[in-house]
C-alpha cells in the first residue's frame, strides 16, 4: 500500500513555466520532506517540513504542509532545466523514525 | 553537512553470486541505517531498518536470509544479497540520519546498482 501518492507522475513543460507538484495522503505525519533525484544517484534533501501549514522558500521552490498534515506541495517558480529530475516526497510517522516514499513526479523542463 | 558514502557504485556479477554492499556515514555516528530497493521509473521501497548492534527489522515480504544486513559500527551497515538472481537486479541506496534531536532528515548514498546476468 502506497501511503503517499504524489501527482502528476510525469510532467513535461517550456523553460520559464510555473509548475505544482502534490502529494497526497491519509495518514498524518509528524514531518514530511521533498527531494530530487537526478539519474543513477540517491535522493538530495531539498526541504523538511515539520509545522501544519507551514511554508518554506528555497529561490524559486515553494514547499507548503497542508494544515492537517496530511498532504504538500511543491511549487517550481520560472522553471529551468536545471530543475529537470525525480522529485519525491517522504512522510515520517509520529514516533517512527522510518519514511515513507511517495510514487515520485518525474519533471522534464525543456529548453 | 552529513555524508553518507556507498560504495560500490556499480556490481555486475553472475547469478549465484553473493555481493556486499556497504554504506558508511562520514561524518556523524548513526545508530540507525535504512536500506532501501529501487526498481527502474519507480520510487524507494523501504526494505530494512539496520540498528547497530541488534537485528535489522525487515520490512514485510523482504526475506532476511535473501538480504543480509550487518550494522557492527556506528558508522557501517552492510547488505549483503545473498545468492544473487536476475530479478535481484536493482538500485540499492542506503540512507542515515544524524542523531541529534528529532524529525532530522535522512541524508542519502549515491546507491548501488546491482546487475545480475
Amino acid at each position: 500500500t502506497q501511503l503517499l501518492e504524489q501527482s502528476p507522475q510525469f510532467l513535461s513543460i517550456q523553460e520559464g513555466e510555473n509548475l505544482t507538484v502534490y502529494c497526497n495522503s491519509s495518514s498524518v505525519f509528524s514531518s514530511l520532506q521533498w527531494y530530487r533525484q537526478e539519474p543513477g544517484e540517491g535522493p538530495v534533501l531539498l526541504v523538511t517540513v515539520v509545522t501544519g501549514g507551514e511554508v518554506k522558500k528555497l529561490k524559486r521552490l515553494t514547499f507548503q504542509f497542508g494544515d492537517a498534515r496530511k498532504d504538500s506541495s511543491l511549487h517550481i517558480t520560472a522553471a529551468q532545466p536545471g530543475d529537470t529530475g525525480l522529485y519525491l516526497c517522504a512522510g515520517a510517522l509520529f514516533g517512527n523514525e522510518k519514511l515513507t516514499f511517495g510514487t515520485g513526479t518525474r519533471l522534464t523542463i525543456i529548453p | 553537512g552529513a555524508v553518507v558514502s556507498q560504495h560500490p557504485s556499480w556490481v555486475i556479477c553472475k547469478s549465484g553470486t553473493s555481493v556486499k554492499i556497504e554504506c558508511r556515514s562520514l561524518d556523524f555516528q548513526a545508530t540507525t541505517m535504512f536500506w532501501y530497493r529501487q526498481f527502474p521509473k519507480q520510487s524507494l521501497m523501504l526494505m530494512a531498518t539496520s540498528n547497530e548492534g541488534s537485528k535489522a527489522t525487515y520490512e514485510q515480504g523482504v526475506e532476511k536470509d535473501k538480504f543480509l544486513i550487518n550494522h557492527a559500527s556506528l558508522t557501517l551497515s552492510t547488505l549483503t544479497v545473498t545468492s544473487a538472481h536476475p530479478e535481484d537486479s536493482s538500485f540499492y541506496i542506503c540512507s542515515a540520519s544524524p542523531p541529534a534531536g528529532a524529525n532530522q532528515p535522512q541524508h542519502f548514498g549515491d546507491g548501488t546498482r546491482l546487475s545480475i546476468l
